[in-house]
């Protein structure tokens, strides 16, 4: 059975980076996109960005500029950074495996998700 | 590029169908058959029920179903359970530009 697992700081200071790192287990990252989607508090789901187990990335073009994704595939990793964080990036971040195809959103497996905080 | 629309809530007595749209545009939902649904409890992790329109993941309740039509995906629960409240997204892909875009979201609530 695949689990996703997000780790990172719980608290980030408005203007600094939020960075996560999703450790797969139970199964290979190769062959898959993975991606990043986020919750704010009390509302719906965005989807932030994806890495593929290659290395290339595709993100939201609303948040294109202030993200970066990156895989390391010996350690079973997928990572994520989003750059000058205002209130507003406050969300549940959940980890999650996508299809082997750029353009299908299939869902499968989901983190438990880790809630990020900005403020100072 | 905007969230695809969804009625905020839709509620039903047990054992009744309900059905919840997810009307989107001709360069999304209307163009490609690839809608998937997701359904999650509070405080949990979504769960794909759904995906490419109507088809189900193995383990999903054939009670749930999806279909399409024009720019409008829906999810059709049948024989509705109190386990089945909880809060349904729909998503699609948008094209090569904005790739992944979800529903609004809908809170289904057992009578």
């Amino acid at each position: 059975q695949v689990q996703l697992q997000e780790s990172g700081p719980g608290l980030v200071k408005p203007s600094e980076t939020l960075s996560l790192t999703c450790t797969v287990s139970g199964g290979s990252i190769s062959n898959y996109y993975w991606s990043w989607i986020r919750q704010p508090p009390e509302k719906g789901l965005e989807w932030i960005g994806f890495v593929y187990y290659s290395g290339s990335t595709t993100y939201n073009p609303s948040l294109k500029t202030r993200v970066t994704m990156s895989v390391d595939t010996s350690r079973n990793q997928f990572s994520l950074n989003l750059y000058s964080v205002t209130a507003a990036d406050t969300a549940v971040y959940h980890c999650v495996r996508g299809a082997t195809t750029l353009i299908n959103p299939f869902f499968d497996y989901w983190g438990q998700g880790t809630l990020v905080t900005v403020s100072s | 590029q905007s969230a695809l629309t969804q009625p905020a809530s839709v509620s039903g007595s047990p054992g009744q169908s309900i059905t919840i749209s997810c009307t989107g545009t001709s360069s999304d939902v209307g163009y490609y058959n690839l809608v998937s649904w997701y359904q999650q409890h509070p405080g949990k992790a979504p769960k794909l029920m759904i995906f490419e329109v109507s088809e189900r993941p193995s383990g999903v309740s054939n009670r749930f179903s999806g279909a399409k039509s024009g720019n409008t995906a829906s999810l059709t629960i049948s024989g509705l359970q109190a386990e089945d409240e909880a809060d349904y997204y729909c998503c699609s892909y948008a094209g090569i530009s904005t790739i992944y875009v979800f529903g609004t979201g809908t809170k289904v609530t057992v009578l």
